[in-house]
């Protein structure tokens, strides 16, 4: 079975600084999906940033960026000039390709940006 | 634009009661799905659909019966409550599996 494993539950950063979130997975699988959910306070997920492991290039969306080591099987996300908006749980998530829809998680980091 | 709506947002239940949440998306979205959240663990897959007709058990799904006999609607059943699944429950859906899952935003159930 996959494992997803984040191992910082709790972070903080100052605004306008730079943060990154670590993640670490578990597989035997050579192609696969990963995923950044964002969950505010109004505990709405948000698909933050997403990578496909056959694809060398690390995905950027604005401000966030990840940084995929597939070997290592890690997937950090980098964000930067952190804004108070950005202070929430953050998950990572793994899925096997054509498994349908079977996302799992990691436990989470809660993120807070201070002013 | 509704997108994935689910209720109720709360419910208290007690031990040994049924009930039925309720998820519904608006985007004719193929695949769907129903996590619980809980302190510390993250997202857990309970039940997943790829289509109307078609369904099956992720990985916690004991306790809970889903149905699709629509693309848009999939409601979870617990058929008798335990307090074990209090918890916050998640539907999604997303148009490919792999694509971006949309959620709802969550119904908190307190099982007494």
């Amino acid at each position: 079975a996959q494992t997803v494993t984040q191992s910082q539950p709790e972070m903080s950063v100052q605004e306008a600084e730079t943060v990154t979130l670590s993640c670490t997975y578990d597989t035997s699988e050579s192609n696969y999906y990963l995923f950044w959910y964002k969950q505010p306070p109004s505990r709405q997920m948000i698909l933050v940033i997403r990578q496909e492991a056959y694809k060398q290039q690390n995905a950027t969306e604005n401000r966030f960026s990840v940084n995929f080591q597939k070997a290592a099987k890690s997937f950090s996300l980098k964000i930067s000039d952190s804004q108070l908006g950005d202070t929430a749980m953050y998950f990572c998530a793994f899925m096997k390709v054509y498994n349908n829809n079977d996302m799992r998680f990691g436990a989470g980091t809660r993120l807070t940006v201070k002013p | 634009n509704a997108g994935v709506t689910q209720t109720p947002k709360f419910q208290v239940l007690k031990t040994g009661q049924s009930m039925t949440l309720q998820c519904a998306q608006d985007m004719n979205h193929e695949y769907m799905s129903w996590y619980r959240q809980d302190p510390g663990m993250g997202l857990r897959l309970i039940h997943y659909s790829v289509g109307a007709g078609i369904t099956d058990q992720g990985e916690v799904p004991n306790g809970y019966n889903v149905s699709r006999s629509t693309t848009e609607d999939f409601p979870l059943r617990l058929l008798s409550a335990a307090p074990s699944q209090t918890s916050v429950y998640f539907c999604a859906s997303s148009r490919q599996y792999y694509t971006e899952a949309f959620f709802g935003q969550g119904t908190r159930l307190t099982v007494v």
